[in-house]
């Protein structure tokens, strides 16, 4: 079965630092990776997704994640952050051949000026 | 276009008491996922439904928790005899089509807090 662990459950930067969210895996085989993120009352938005090929993925609003096999981590980064990135995070794996996904308890970000 | 829509919003009710949560999906697409978020959690998996497919039940908690979907639009979660432990967020999800690789696009939800 398919897990998710995002360890940090807050973090705090300062506006303008750089940002980097954990997420480690637990999956046979090659998974399908998600970041979502979830502002306050809006629906998840999906960041970026990993499916195979080049393990450096980019997404929207100027964030990136690496997907490192030996390491079983998804981790999320952002060079710099803006106060509107405040939001809670998820990470999420899907199986390839199935179609829900499971999803981490999430790291709630907050962003100090 | 419009996204993944979900009513009521906000939903409080006694223990006890039946509820039903709409959710219509993104036209087209034929996939549609419940999901649910308790305080502090990430989302679990509730059920699946693709096209005239038989659902996937295999994540509802219990038989007290029922969904409908009518051919590929407006699905209803209906969870009976609410008890407090239902309290949560009911996260609905539509996708293109079944499969983890089609990015499924989720509504804002609706809160459900059961006194």
């Amino acid at each position: 079965a398919q897990s998710v662990t995002q360890p940090d459950i807050h973090i705090t930067v300062s506006e303008g630092a750089s940002l980097e969210l954990r997420c480690n895996y637990s999956y046979g085989a090659t998974p399908y990776l998600f970041w979502y993120v979830q502002s306050p009352g809006q629906g998840l938005q999906l960041l970026l997704k990993y499916f195979s090929g080049d393990t450096l993925v980019q997404g929207i609003k100027g964030f990136e994640a690496e997907f490192k096999r030996s390491q079983s981590s998804f981790n999320l980064r952002k060079p710099s952050v803006h106060w509107s990135d405040a939001a809670e995070y998820f990470c999420a794996v899907g199986a390839n051949s199935g179609y829900a996904l499971n999803f981490g308890k999430g790291t709630s970000l907050l962003v100090t000026p | 276009g419009a996204g993944v829509s979900q009513s009521p919003s906000n939903k409080v009710t006694e223990k006890g008491k039946d509820v039903e949560l709409r959710c219509d999906p993104i036209s087209g697409h034929t996939a549609l996922y419940w999901y649910r978020q308790r305080l502090g959690q990430g989302l679990e998996f509730l059920i699946y439904f693709q096209g005239n497919s038989a659902p996937d039940k295999s994540g509802l908690p219990s038989d007290r928790f029922s969904a409908e979907r009518t051919g590929e639009s407006v699905s209803t979660l209906t969870i009976q005899r609410t008890q407090q432990e239902d309290s949560a967020v009911y996260l609905c999800a539509s996708s293109f089509e079944a499969g983890t690789y089609n990015e499924q696009f989720f509504g804002p939800g609706t809160r459900l807090t059961v006194l």
